[in-house]
C-alpha cells in the first residue's frame, strides 16, 4: 500500500537556520502530497501541498517540491524562527478510486532556538 | 470562528469499559474523518463520513469500534471492551467537498483515550 518516509526527529536549529526535512513516498499512480504542521497544544494544520509532479507548494516562508523521478516532497526553510516549533507531518493522497485516505509518515519534531 | 471541536479531550478508562468519543464538524463541512495517532506515529486513517453515509472503513476499524453520524452532522467514534492497545490520540477532522478530494483537512485537537 501506499507509504510516506520522512527523516526522523528531534531536529534542533538556530534561530536562522535552514532547515530541510526529507520525505518520500511510495504509492499507486500520482499522489497529491501534503505538509501538516501541529503546534503545541493545537490540531493538525494544512501547511502546504502539490498536486502533481513539478509543483511547488508553499506558505510561511516553507516550500516542497513534488518531484516524481525521486518520489520525494522535501519540506524547506530559509530562516527558520522560534516560532516554526512543531511537529512536522508529510502526507500523500490517492484519491483515483474515490478513496480519501490520506497517509501519514512519523513526524518530525522541530524545536528551534534563540 | 468555531473549527472541529472534540469530546473528551482526555478519557481514562480501566480494560474492558466502553468509550464514546464525540466531534463536531465545521458547520458547513460534509465530510468528517476519524483518525488515529499512537505515540510516535502519524495518524492513521480509520473511517470517513459524507454526510450521514459511511463510505469508507479501514481495517484497523475492528468489531469494537463503531462510528456513526446520524444527521450528517456530529460524529461518534464508539469502543467496547477497550483494550490497552487501544490507547491513542483520536483525531477528527472535516472538509467540504471541494478541499476533501484536494487533501486539506481541518483537524480538531484530539481526544486521547488511557486504558489502564
Amino acid at each position: 500500500g501506499d507509504s510516506v518516509t520522512q527523516m526522523e526527529g528531534p531536529v534542533t536549529l538556530s534561530e536562522e537556520a535552514f532547515l530541510t526535512i526529507n520525505c518520500t513516498y511510495t504509492a499507486t499512480g500520482y499522489p497529491s502530497l501534503f505538509w501538516y504542521v501541529q503546534y503545541p497544544g493545537e490540531g493538525l494544520q494544512l501547511l502546504l501541498k502539490a498536486t502533481k509532479a513539478d509543483d511547488k507548494g508553499s506558505n510561511k516562508g516553507f516550500e516542497a517540491t513534488y518531484r516524481k523521478e525521486t518520489t520525494s516532497f522535501h519540506l524547506e526553510k530559509g530562516s527558520v524562527q522560534v516560532s516554526d516549533s512543531a511537529v512536522y507531518f508529510c502526507a500523500s493522497l490517492y484519491s483515483g478510486a474515490g478513496s480519501y485516505q490520506l497517509t501519514f509518515g512519523k513526524g518530525t519534531k522541530l524545536s528551534v532556538i534563540p | 470562528d468555531t473549527g472541529v471541536s472534540q469530546d473528551p479531550r482526555h478519557k481514562i478508562t480501566k480494560r474492558g469499559q466502553n468509550v464514546t468519543f464525540r466531534c463536531d464538524p465545521i458547520s458547513e463541512h460534509n465530510r468528517l474523518y476519524w483518525y488515529r495517532q499512537t505515540l510516535g506515529q502519524g495518524p492513521e486513517f480509520l473511517t470517513y463520513f459524507q454526510n450521514e453515509a459511511q463510505l469508507e472503513k479501514s481495517r484497523l476499524l475492528s468489531d469494537r469500534f463503531s462510528a456513526e453520524r446520524p444527521k450528517g452532522s456530529f460524529s461518534t467514534l464508539e469502543i467496547q471492551r477497550t483494550e490497552q492497545g487501544d490507547s491513542a490520540m483520536y483525531l477528527c477532522a472535516s472538509s467540504s467537498t471541494g478541499t476533501g478530494v484536494t487533501g486539506e483537512l481541518f483537524f480538531g485537537e484530539g481526544s486521547r483515550l488511557t486504558v489502564l
